[in-house]
């Protein structure tokens, strides 16, 4: 099975930057994604690691150590609106399977 | 922009009702997904469809069923409805083809079920 851990709460500053760390372990590995989900609604896509390294999307980066069993999530410039939990997947196999974790919930604060 | 409707967004019924809840998606996706999340808790996958007539079984156990009859319709249905049955469920799909985010999901807004 899978097993993943990221921290439950967060609290940042607006303007700020924040990183939210995620481990894991599992087998078969096919990918880590993060995850944005507003209180009462879906998770929306934020990004994609199936290679080691740093990928840059606009305010958001993610960050995968395959070795270390490790990825980030690092948000820049933060807004109310990023106010939110942020769920740490892994995927598995060929069906696209995803193990979410429980999520880390955010607290942007003025 | 994604396409995938889930019907009905919030249901309250009694004990020992059968109940469907709709997914829809208008993307030719082949695999469909239906997870179960209580509040403030994870994401748990329930089901999940490679495509017309497969279904398999999640991580999480679940009395409910699925059929995929036809590409874009994955609907799940409780025989008998039970208060441990109360949760979100949410729906998902993702692109059928073997491609860097491929793995990629798009959700439903979600079917709150409340069983008295």
């Amino acid at each position: 099975g899978q097993n993943i851990d990221q921290p439950t709460e967060m609290t940042a500053t607006e303007g700020a930057i924040v990183q939210i760390n995620c481990t894991y372990q599992t087998s078969g590995f096919n990918g880590l994604f993060w995850y944005q989900q507003h209180a009462g609604e879906a998770p929306t896509f934020l990004s994609y690691n199936v290679l080691d390294g740093l990928e840059e999307k606009g305010r958001f980066s993610s960050f995968l150590s395959r070795s270390k069993g490790y990825s980030y999530l690092l948000l820049k410039e933060l807004q109310m609106k990023d106010s939110a939990s942020y769920l740490c997947a892994v995927g598995t196999g060929t069906a696209s399977k995803l193990t979410f974790g429980t999520g880390t919930r955010l607290q942007v604060t003025l | 922009e994604a396409d995938i409707y889930q019907t009905p967004r919030y249901l309250v019924i009694g004990t020992g009702k059968k109940i469907t809840l709709e997914c829809s998606q208008t993307m030719g996706h082949d695999k469909m997904y239906w997870y179960q999340q209580d509040p403030g808790m994870e994401l748990h996958l329930i089901h999940y469809s490679y495509g017309v007539n497969s279904t398999e079984k999640g991580d999480l156990s679940s009395e409910s069923t699925v059929s995929r009859i036809r590409t874009e319709h994955f609907p799940l249905t409780l025989e008998s409805a039970r208060p441990s049955h109360t949760s979100q469920y949410l729906c998902a799909s993702s692109d059928p083809f073997d491609r860097p985010n491929t793995g990629e999901l798009f959700f439903g807004e979600g079917s709150r079920l409340t069983v008295l």
